[in-house]
């Protein structure tokens, strides 16, 4: 399948501070990028949409300008938690959704990062 | 607003067990359903069922769409401790953002 990775695995940062995630498709173009977010034992979250070169649609209670995402390729998505704080602490998984050998249009989940804010 | 439902929310079965995990969905725009198995990190890919495609089996897996009945189910047959997971059941509807239900804790004891 399909291969979608994320940088870092595991990031602790203090709070007020600005943290990085990035997701890159590895061996396909994503058309399409999802970020969600996993609180424990809850399940997946949508958080938003971005599309290649354009604005990201966030979902409804997400804050567009804590959690900014770029999309500025059709193979890496970032997502920036601005001004942390402990209750962004959270598990943050992209998936990548693009035409593959093997499935066309199939969505592929990168490894996710562990979050947490002190 | 778009529902995915899962049962049960866990579940405790002897290795060699069959289990039947559940999924229902109130969705606009249906265009699949998806089955992932999520042990300590991101969900891996089990199943994708669509209207084109309703049933699917792989080894001791298999899962069946049933599109008048808003449902999916996903079979695990001879159990293993192995198997013992978190199921998620997701839809993708319009837009293709994955909708997800909350899961099935699946623990299989030796």
């Amino acid at each position: 399948g399909a291969v979608v990775s994320q940088h870092p695995s595991r990031v602790i940062c203090k709070s007020g501070t600005s943290v990085k995630i990035e997701c890159r498709s590895l061996d396909f173009q994503a058309t399409t990028m999802f970020w969600y977010r996993q609180f424990p034992k809850q399940s997946l979250m949508l958080m938003a949409t971005s599309n290649e070169g354009s604005k990201a649609t966030y979902e409804q209670g997400v804050e567009k300008d804590k959690f900014l995402i770029n999309h500025a390729s059709l193979t890496l998505s970032t997502l920036t938690v601005t001004s942390a704080h402990p209750e962004d602490s959270s598990f943050y998984i992209c998936s990548a959704r693009g035409e593959t050998r093997g499935s066309p249009y199939e969505q592929y989940f990168g490894p996710g990062t562990r979050l947490t804010v002190t | 607003e778009d529902k995915v439902v899962q049962s049960p929310l866990s579940l405790v079965v002897h290795e060699g067990d069959t289990v039947t995990l559940n999924c229902s969905y109130e969705v606009t725009n249906f265009r699949s359903l998806l089955w992932y198995k999520q042990e300590k990190k991101a969900p891996t890919f089990l199943f994708m069922l669509t209207s084109s495609g309703i049933e699917k089996k792989s080894g001791r897996l298999s899962s069946i769409l049933d599109k008048k009945e808003l449902s999916s189910i996903l079979n695990i047959t001879a159990t293993q401790t192995g198997d013992s997971a978190i199921y998620l059941c997701a839809v993708e509807a319009s837009g293709y953002a994955l909708n997800f239900g909350k899961g099935t804790s699946l623990l299989v004891t030796p």
